[in-house]
């Protein structure tokens, strides 16, 4: 069936970076966008970015610019997320989740379990 | 960038009701509009896209509708299993962005 399946739990401290990887089984990986999600405890959603599986492009809210990465590996079917400077503030669940259309912000259709970061000295 | 907000901010309703679920862009979005359902610990779960579609596997007594900048969410006899958080997302352009969320509690 079409999954998405991140990778564990992280513990990091401030100033550290955090890779999240998301590999997808199920359907053809580079047909469709995949985004970036995250959920501080007890807030609501907040997108971070998207990135085309098939070429590699990329783009990042305003709020990330410089301290996110997002990247692709087509032979794995595996996505990654990778955030710097981490502070106490990511704290969160990230999520991945895929697009339902070949419109890049459309509805996402799938998601991946959620990985916790958690940021602590 | 396109702001949302969803009103109520919680509601509490009782099995068998009706309940509704309000959310306005600050700018039109056309139909590009999205619901999720989410529990504790959880992902969301795509309801709603396209602003009237229900997305497959889910109930019927979920529905949508709107158009432009005012959109709602209806589920028609609320089950036990339907409480929950809902978001709505514009789904227009970039950035994606969500509503603050409704908390649906059982009275």
């Amino acid at each position: 069936q079409v999954q998405l399946v991140q990778s564990g739990a992280e513990v990091k401290k401030p100033g550290a970076s955090v890779k999240v990887s998301c590999k997808a089984s199920g359907y053809t990986f580079t047909s469709y966008y995949m985004h970036w999600v995250r959920q501080a405890p007890g807030q609501g959603l907040e997108w971070m970015g998207i990135i085309n599986p098939s070429g590699g492009s990329t783009s990042y809210a305003q709020k990330f610019q410089g301290r996110v990465t997002m990247t692709r590996d087509t032979s794995t079917s595996t996505v990654y997320m990778e955030l710097s400077s981490l502070r106490s503030e990511d704290t969160a669940v990230y999520y991945c989740a895929r697009v339902r259309s070949s419109h890049p912000p459309d509805a996402f259709d799938i998601w991946g379990q959620g990985t916790m970061v958690t940021v602590s000295s | 960038d396109i702001q949302m907000t969803q009103s109520p901010s919680s509601v509490s309703a009782s099995v068998g009701d009706r309940v509704t679920i309000t959310c306005r862009a600050s700018q039109g979005i056309s139909s590009w509009l999205a619901w999720y359902q989410q529990k504790p610990g959880k992902a969301p779960k795509l309801l709603i896209y396209a602003a009237s579609s229900l997305q497959s596997g889910v109930p019927s007594r979920f529905s949508g509708s709107g158009s432009g900048t005012d959109f709602t969410l209806t589920i028609s006899s609320l089950q036990p299993e339907d409480f929950a958080t809902y978001y709505c997302q514009q789904a227009n352009s970039f950035p994606p962005s969500f509503g603050q969320g409704t908390r649906l509690e059982i009275k």
